[in-house]
Order: structure tokens, then C-alpha cells, then sequence
């Protein structure tokens, strides 16, 4: 049961369009993670939100965390071709001691020079 | 200072051969994940551990197998690959407590023919 869903599944954009990528889900969660893969290599992470409506920017890139935690979307503003690559959200879970995440389906973002 | 390293990056078996990924981390985090990649799919937890000596099954642990004699060590080990096996593995690691930030490895492509 894939409990993250991200939409769209893929985007190819020209450089300097905006965008916006969403992670939705049912179920709540404590924190919620983003990261972005590119070819060959692991993901790596972007940022972390924890509080719900929360909204954080990293140079053109702002993140935001749904009021009820159970929600998130990265807004990318003038695209790079830097830019480019697979965006995976992920969501972290109350309790426990295992730090386990929840990954996202994924979005896979093309920005065309 | 080497973040987490995966070996080997390639590997192609045949159906019912045996192999074993290594995963090292020198960063002395006590948590660590082996997950799976697929299309559309985003990441799946395999197995994870949240110390030496410690393994816990993820969201689809069937066909692994896995150890952690030494804290920086994780070995992922498919007994009998299977063509359903063929996907790129990810190892990650992170520190216990709250933060749900995990490092990841360059990953493994496998292919079992």
C-alpha cells in the first residue's frame, strides 16, 4: 500500500517556468522530508518540515507542510536545468525508535534549457 | 570522510544464484535501512536496524536477508535471486533520536536474468 502519493508523476518544463509538485496522503505524519535523486546516485535530502502549516525556502525552492500534516508541496520558482532530476517526498511516523520514512512515488522533473 | 558507500554498483545473476550487497557507513550512525527502487514506485523498505547486532523486516523483506555484526557494516543477501529481484538497492544510515534525516548510498543496479 503505497501510502504517499506525489503528483504529477512527470514534468518537463522550459527554464524559467514555475512549478509545483505535491505529496498527499490519508494518514498523518510527524515530520516530512523531501529529497532530490539524480541519475546514478542516492537521494539527497532538501528539507525537513515538522509543524503543521509550516513553510520553509530554500533559494527558489519553498516547501510547505499541509495544516493537518497529512500533505506537502514544493513550489520551484524560475527553473534551472539544475534543477532537474527525481523528487521524492517522505514522511516520518509518531513513536517508535526506528526512524523509518515513508517515501513518496516520486516525481521525475525535466527542465529544458 | 566517505558518507555511506555501496558495493558493488553492478551486478547481473542468474536465476537461483546468491549474492551479498555491502553497505558501510563511517559516519557512527546506529540506524540503518536497505531499501529497493522501482519505477513509479518510489523507495520500499526491505529490512533496517537500529544497532549492532539488531535486524528488523521493512515493507517487503521476502528473498532477503540481512546482518549487522559491526555498527558501520549492513549486508543485504538475496539466497536465490529472482528476476523480481532485479532493481537498483539503496543503503541508508542516519543517527538515533528524532531527526528522520537519512544519507544514502550511490546504490546497486541489480539484474537477475
Amino acid at each position: 500500500t503505497q501510502l504517499l502519493e506525489q503528483s504529477p508523476q512527470f514534468l518537463s518544463i522550459q527554464e524559467g517556468e514555475n512549478l509545483t509538485v505535491y505529496c498527499n496522503s490519508s494518514s498523518v505524519f510527524s515530520s516530512l522530508q523531501w529529497y532530490r535523486q539524480e541519475p546514478g546516485e542516492g537521494p539527497v535530502l532538501l528539507v525537513t518540515v515538522v509543524t503543521g502549516g509550516e513553510v520553509k525556502k530554500l533559494k527558489r525552492l519553498t516547501f510547505q507542510f499541509g495544516d493537518a500534516r497529512k500533505d506537502s508541496s514544493l513550489h520551484i520558482t524560475a527553473a534551472q536545468p539544475g534543477d532537474t532530476g527525481l523528487y521524492l517526498c517522505a514522511g516520518g511516523r509518531y513513536g517508535g525508535a526506528t526512524n523509518k520514512l515513508i517515501f513518496g512515488t516520486g516525481t521525475l522533473l525535466a527542465v529544458q534549457p | 570522510n566517505a558518507g555511506v558507500t555501496q558495493t558493488p554498483k553492478f551486478r547481473v545473476l542468474k536465476t537461483g544464484q546468491s549474492m551479498t550487497l555491502l553497505c558501510a557507513q563511517d559516519m557512527n550512525h546506529e540506524y540503518m535501512y536497505w531499501y529497493r527502487q522501482d519505477p513509479g514506485m518510489g523507495l520500499r523498505l526491505i529490512h533496517y536496524s537500529v544497532g549492532e547486532g539488531t535486524t528488523a523486516k521493512g515493507e517487503v523483506p521476502d528473498g532477503y536477508n540481512v546482518s549487522r555484526l559491526k555498527k558501520q557494516n549492513f549486508l543485504l543477501g538475496l539466497e536465490s535471486a529472482a528476476p523480481s529481484q532485479t532493481s537498483v538497492y539503496f543503503c541508508a544510515s542516519t543517527y538515533q533520536g528524532k531527526s528522520y534525516e537519512q544519507y544514502f548510498g550511490p546504490g546497486t543496479r541489480l539484474t537477475v536474468t
